[in-house]
């Protein structure tokens, strides 16, 4: 079984500043994928970065960076220079790769942006 | 493009009433998939089909079922419904099987209210 955990409740970071959401995870499977999704109020779940457990390299997108350690089963968030519009829930995911699509996701961490 | 589409946005139901949910993937996306996401449960995953076929399933009664139509679009319907079925219902797409990343786009959601 897959296992995803968050520990941070809520975090909070001043605007411009970076900021690390922790994920670490659990599975058997040789081959999976890690997604981070955002989560403001509205309720929309919305994509922001994937990291294959094969990759070699840290995956970017824009101000979102994974620290990916395979090794010791994490895959933290970095978002740099956070803005306030960077304020919501955000949500680490698990899908086992060559067969169900099923993402499990950890608890969640609800950030919030200071001006 | 357009993104993946949910209707009705909000719906409030009675114990015991049923409600069917609709979700319309984004254009070209095979794979569908359903969550649940309630305050004491997180985000669980409810089915997922792929070419009118159901490829998984979640640990949910039967009272929940959910169907594929051939333009990929999808149905949830949840029987005899009680309190705890209250909920946000995301639905979410993929292009489908690849052997590999499957990055899943999701809706806005459905909030349903049972009183």
């Amino acid at each position: 079984a897959q296992k995803i955990t968050q520990t941070q409740p809520g975090m909070f970071v001043q605007e411009k500043e970076a900021v690390t959401l922790d994920c670490t995870y659990d599975t058997s499977d040789p081959s999976y994928g890690l997604f981070w999704y955002k989560q403001p109020s509205s309720g929309e779940m919305i994509f922001l970065i994937y990291q294959g457990s094969y990759d070699q390299q840290n995956a970017t997108e824009g101000r979102y960076s994974l620290n990916f350690q395979k090794a010791r089963k994490s895959a933290n968030l970095v978002i740099s220079a956070s803005q306030l519009g960077d304020s919501a829930m955000y949500f680490c995911a698990i899908q086992n790769q060559g067969g169900s699509e099923k993402l499990v996701f950890g608890k969640g961490t609800k950030l919030t942006v200071n001006p | 493009k357009a993104g993946v589409t949910q209707t009705p946005r909000y719906l409030i139901k009675t114990r015991g009433q049923q409600v069917t949910l609709s979700c319309s993937p984004i254009s070209g996306h095979r794979s569908v998939s359903w969550y649940q996401q309630t305050p004491g449960q997180g985000l669980q995953f409810l089915f997922e089909y792929f070419s009118e076929t159901q490829r998984n399933k979640g640990n949910f009664p039967g009272r929940f079922s959910g169907r594929q139509f051939s333009n990929s679009r999808s149905e949830m319907n949840v029987s005899t419904l009680e309190l705890g079925d209250s909920a946000l219902y995301l639905c979410a797409s993929s292009l489908g099987p690849a052997g590999g990343r499957e990055t899943q786009y999701f809706g806005p959601g459905t909030r349903l209210l049972v009183l």
